[in-house]
């Protein structure tokens, strides 16, 4: 499978855990991007990587979440002190460049208890 | 800031009707304008990429066209099938530092009876 992949599908977790998920984009695609969606609403804009750099962070993206790209391939999203207004479906996409395609993952979704 | 809105938020057809779906929005500074479909609990899957130098692309019985100067683009859906029933979403990524962030609306909820 040449896809976007994400680990884990599904997370139950209690408040105040920390949560880390992990993000595969398609192989020699520059760009990978954070998205989380809640019911009923389109997909919110978390953060991107350019490489292994992180260009952007939306507002959504408070303390307690933190993104890595360490070396140019997969990303891991991980949420500090989780608290149940994070409970969503948390997305990853990669394009081969700004100009491309998206292509997005399964998702992951976290639920807090 | 971009705001995109989708209109009808919902639509049930019998199948075989053809349809409309409609995408507005605010910045007309885009490179281009993807439409995605997602099933329920699933991720989305692309469907079409319109370049902004283009007025439409067409795949198999889905056609998108592109009016950037009205901020305004359909997907017309031809020949419509039970297995077309899926939530879609358009995303018009402004140019400039945000260019490639992708901004959705709520999407349009389609259900086609058999």
């Amino acid at each position: 499978d040449t896809g976007v992949s994400q680990n884990p599908r599904h997370k139950i977790t209690k408040r105040g855990q920390n949560v880390t998920f992990r993000c595969d984009p398609i192989s020699e695609h520059n760009r990978l991007y954070w998205y989380r969606q809640t019911l009923g609403q389109g997909p919110e804009f978390l953060t991107y990587f350019q490489n292994e750099a992180q260009l952007e962070k939306s507002r959504l993206l408070s303390d307690r979440f933190s993104a890595e790209r360490p070396k140019g391939s997969f990303s891991t999203l991980e949420i500090q002190r989780t608290e149940q207004g994070d409970s969503a479906m948390y997305l990853c996409a990669s394009s081969l460049s700004q100009e491309n395609e998206q292509f997005f993952g399964p998702g992951t979704r976290l639920t807090v208890l | 800031k971009q705001e995109v809105t989708q209109i009808p938020a919902a639509l049930s057809v019998p199948e075989g009707e053809n349809l409309v779906l409609n995408c507005s929005f605010t910045d007309s500074a885009i490179y281009n304008l993807q439409w995605f479909r997602q099933d329920p609990g699933k991720g989305l899957t692309s469907l079409l990429l319109i370049q902004s130098s283009q007025r439409e692309q067409t795949s198999g019985r889905l056609n998108a066209s592109l009016d950037k100067s009205s901020g305004r683009s359909t997907l017309y859906i031809a020949a419509s099938q039970p297995g077309d029933s899926a939530t879609y979403l358009c995303a018009p990524p402004p140019r400039g530092t945000s260019y490639g962030k992708l901004t959705f609306g709520q999407g349009t909820i389609l259900t086609v009876h058999p």
